[in-house]
């Protein structure tokens, strides 16, 4: 498997621009999990889905932010309009629960925004 | 609700000496947690986790980590440094059968010649 892949890698931007984030998980995972990590607030939970259906969107910061997850195997998250204050990395994660019930994850490489 | 404290924000260690990354945790219910380990421009891997079984979990790359209850810790460690271990390190807490993760602010560990 190739892991969790992340598109684009690189985003560079205009303040008020639509900005979409893609992801496709492994094969076979159920859940998915989008994370932005900045160096002044680290590595935050923004929303994650199960079988296809959010769960837990607590963590978006706004309404400019949305996600979806259409099929198993992709998602976006959707940022409109950007604002400086978005730049950020935003990681993608991936996971099943294995027989201990632990959650592990695996992440993408990460889509790296910058908003100007 | 759970989080984690990973104290000190960078360590700065000589190659062949110990390593040692702080993390407390608090949780309201049996935790599990985690380390993962960060390389420039990637994304975190897991190093290691404790889901209960035993209280000192061996990792990837010579790493492990001792759960403490009684002192609410999840130290990681490893005997000897060597210059690939330069990294980000996270550590990381979530509920027993519970899927949101909860990262620590990060420690970062730069390794000398």
């Amino acid at each position: 498997d190739a892991g969790v892949i992340q598109s684009p890698r690189h985003e560079v931007t205009e303040m008020g621009q639509e900005v979409t984030l893609r992801c496709k998980p492994i094969s076979g995972h159920d859940y998915l999990f989008w994370y932005r990590q900045t160096m002044m607030r680290g590595l935050e939970l923004l929303i994650y889905f199960n079988n296809n259906v959010p769960i837990d969107d607590s963590g978006m910061p706004e309404d400019r932010f949305s996600a979806k997850m259409p099929n198993a195997s992709f998602s976006t998250l959707k940022i409109q309009p950007s604002e400086p204050r978005d730049s950020a990395v935003y990681f993608c994660a991936s996971s099943f629960m294995v027989g201990t019930g632990a959650n592990v994850l695996t992440f993408g490489a990460g889509s790296r925004l910058t908003v100007l | 609700a759970q989080s984690v404290t990973q104290l000190g924000s960078h360590v700065s260690v000589s190659e062949g000496a110990l390593v040692l990354l702080r993390c407390n945790y608090s949780s309201s219910v049996p935790p599990y947690l985690f380390w993962y380990v960060q390389y420039p421009n990637q994304g975190l891997q897991l190093l290691l986790k404790y889901t209960s079984a035993a209280t000192l979990v061996k990792g990837i790359n010579g790493f492990e980590a001792e759960f403490k209850k009684s002192e609410t810790s999840f130290h990681l460690t490893k005997p000897s440094a060597h210059m690939s271990d330069a990294a980000e390190y996270f550590c990381a807490v979530s509920k027993t059968g519970g899927f949101k993760t909860i990262f620590g602010a990060g420690t970062r560990l730069f390794v000398k010649a």
